[in-house]
């Protein structure tokens, strides 16, 4: 079955740092990629997404680019700030099924 | 246009009961997925409901069953409490089934058996 596979946590980070959280994935066909974050407390909100190969999601100044030769769709910030401080989520949705397949979650810290 | 919205926000409930968990979707969304989500873990599929039909199912057993609405909202209905059942249960909404459309999700339910 489809599945994915996160960079393990946490992550601590300064204010200001490069951001890098990485995602791999397993699934038939040709799925939709997303990343969602969890803010303390909340439900998921969608931060980017990508729907085919070498498409590039961003939002807020994160970007992710759907690889489809390494089946990767690796987030990544330039600079980091104390508010994006929360848990983030890389998953897909096609490949076998059409519901949403989750990778465990990275918990990012940033430090003022 | 209102968002997805769960109630209750927070329950606690003995081992061995039974637990109703509501959503009511996104305006002119009709499909709802239900997702359990155990502490410190990603959020595991339940099951899916398109236009009051149920259309897919993840690895959980008989007792988590479901029900959606002609307005498109839903329950999640667990039988047979158990320990492992306390998690975070969210509910999203999208606009359709196909493969690139968002989910929206509430700010999900928190169950505690003890």
């Amino acid at each position: 079955g489809d599945s994915v596979t996160q960079m393990e946590g946490p992550v601590t980070l300064s204010e200001e740092a490069f951001l890098t959280i990485n995602c791999t994935y397993t699934a038939t066909g040709y799925p939709s990629l997303f990343w969602y974050v969890q803010y303390p407390g909340e439900g998921l909100q969608l931060l980017l997404k990508a729907t085919k190969a070498d498409d590039k999601g961003s939002n807020k100044g994160f970007e992710a680019t759907y690889r489809k030769e390494t089946t990767s769709f690796h987030l990544e910030k330039g600079s980091v700030q104390v508010s994006d401080s929360a848990v983030y989520f890389c998953a897909l949705k096609g490949g076998s099924a059409r519901q949403l397949t989750f990778g465990s979650g990275t918990q990012l810290t940033v430090l003022p | 246009e209102t968002g997805v919205t769960q109630s209750p926000t927070h329950l606690i409930k003995t081992r061995g009961q039974q637990v109703t968990l509501r959503c009511s979707s996104q305006s002119g969304h009709n499909t709802v997925s239900w997702y359990q989500q155990a502490l410190g873990q990603g959020p595991q599929f339940i099951f899916q409901y398109y236009r009051e039909e149920e259309n897919g199912r993840g690895n959980f057993p008989p007792r988590f069953s479901g029900l959606q609405f002609p307005n498109y909202s839903s329950e999640l209905n667990v039988n047979a409490l158990e320990l492992d059942d306390s998690a975070l249960y969210l509910c999203a909404s999208s606009l359709d089934l196909k493969w690139d459309t968002e989910a929206f999700f509430g700010q999900g339910t928190r169950l505690t058996v003890v």
